[in-house]
């Protein structure tokens, strides 16, 4: 089985950096996704990770080190319309991802 | 848009009836998954499929029973339902179930918001 952890919630202000970390434990690994879920709307994909390091997306970037379970998600120059819920989702020997609680990511003007 | 679609968007039964909720994609994907998302809990798989078979059953009640068509339309057929089965009911696809080529993601439709009575 699975275990993924991730902060229930978060706040942040418009224009700052926030990171949104997510620890797991699984048998076998094949990559870590991250998505993210407006209220009432779709999770839509941001990141993907397999290999160690940094991957950069614009505004997003995402870490992964494998060796520690460890992945965080980083959000910088804030704006209000990234107020929504940050899944992590790690992917086992199954192919199918595995999805954490949600991190929900408020940013106050 | 993400190229997947579900019908209804909201729906409220009562404990005996009996619903159907569609989801439709129109990516030309090969795989598709129903998702149980309930508050404060994670995304729950319930069902996958691949080219119209079930690969995984997530011991889901038998009250929740999938239909598959065709590679393009998912059905989730609902009866008897308890109060505890309220939830968000996400239908997503992806090329395949097993991604080949790794970075391959899953596409997630609107949800239907589901209040059993």
């Amino acid at each position: 089985g699975q275990n993924i952890d991730q902060p229930t919630e978060m706040t942040a202000t418009e224009g700052a950096i926030v990171q949104i970390n997510c620890t797991y434990q699984t048998s076998g690994f094949n990559g870590l996704f991250w998505y993210q879920q407006h209220a009432g709307e779709a999770p839509t994909f941001l990141s993907y990770n397999v290999l160690d390091g940094l991957e950069e997306k614009g505004r997003f970037s995402s870490f992964l080190s494998r060796s520690k379970g460890y992945s965080y998600l980083l959000l910088k120059e804030l704006q209000m319309k990234d107020s929504a819920s940050y899944l992590c989702a790690v992917r086992d020997t199954s192919y199918i991802p595995t999805f954490g609680r949600g991190t929900s990511l408020i940013v106050h003007p | 848009e993400t190229g997947v679609t579900q019908t209804p968007r909201h729906l409220v039964m009562g404990m005996t009836n009996k619903k159907s909720l569609k989801c439709e994609q129109h990516l030309g994907h090969n795989a598709m998954y129903w998702y149980k998302q309930s508050a404060k809990k994670p995304l729950e798989l319930m069902f996958v499929y691949s080219l119209e078979e079930r690969v995984e059953n997530n011991s889901v009640p038998s009250r929740f029973s999938p239909e598959c068509p065709n590679s393009s339309h998912l059905f989730l057929h609902l009866h008897t339902l308890q109060p505890e089965d309220s939830a968000l009911y996400l239908c997503a696809s992806s090329q395949e179930v097993q991604f080949r080529h790794g970075r391959e993601t899953q596409y997630f439709g609107p949800g239907t918001r589901l209040l059993v009575l």
